[in-house]
């Protein structure tokens, strides 16, 4: 059954403390790894996609990478309007491009 | 990216009465759209799977006749919650591929529903 986690499920930072979230995936192919990101009262807003083990991808403070088994979001120097819920999903293998989300990681970061 | 509408944002309807979501792709056709229910805290719980010009395929336990989705063009689904109780008051979103067969999900701003 395909099945993706998250941890932990929630972080507290203080301003320009790095830090990394974890995205651990069992799915019988993968077709992408997607990062969101959720602002409470808000759809999620697309951040990442990942392919393959070994790929990274970086946009300002945030560096995405992915093994075959987890991906990592990678925040450094956060600040605190990156304050959010950080989702991760996976196509389903077989179930025409329904995605399976994680319970996702609420991040607070402190001035 | 990809721009995906989704309105109203907010909607406080009467015990009862029905409440109509519309999902548009403004910048792309979809085929495929899909709509989640969120609880507060939680994740995305994905509701139904939209096909433009055929019926939606429905998850276990999400009832056809209280959630009726309508997909009647390239760009605009719509997601009715009929007979709506406060039961059903909780944040609804779509979302839509830019592509057949492209994995690539937009998510809508999403819509707060409240039944009082």
């Amino acid at each position: 059954e395909d099945q993706v986690t998250q941890s932990p499920e929630a972080l507290r930072l203080q301003e320009g403390e790095s830090s990394s979230l974890n995205c651990s995936y069992t799915v019988s192919g993968l077709r992408g790894l997607f990062w969101y990101r959720q602002d409470p009262g808000k759809g999620p807003e697309f951040l990442f996609t990942l392919y393959s083990a070994g790929e990274e991808k970086e946009k300002e403070r945030l560096k995405a990478t992915l093994t075959k088994k987890e991906s990592f979001l990678h925040i450094t120097a956060p600040k605190p309007e990156d304050s959010a819920t950080y989702l991760c999903a996976v196509p389903s293998y077989n179930q025409g491009g329904k995605l399976i989300f994680g319970q996702g990681t609420e991040l607070s970061v402190k001035p | 990216g990809a721009v995906v509408s989704q309105h109203p944002s907010r909607v406080i309807c009467k015990s009862g009465t029905s409440v109509k979501i519309e999902c548009r792709s403004l910048d792309f056709q979809a085929t495929t759209m899909f709509w989640y229910r969120q609880f507060p805290k939680q994740s995305l719980m994905l509701m139904a799977t939209s096909n433009e010009g055929s019926k939606a395929t429905y998850e276990q336990g999400v009832e056809k006749d209280k959630f009726l989705i309508n997909h009647a063009s390239l760009t605009l689904s719509t997601l009715t919650v009929t007979s709506a109780h406060p039961e059903d008051s909780s944040f609804y979103i779509c979302s839509a591929h830019t592509r057949t067969g492209d994995t690539e999900a937009f998510f809508g701003q999403g819509t707060r529903l409240t039944v009082v």
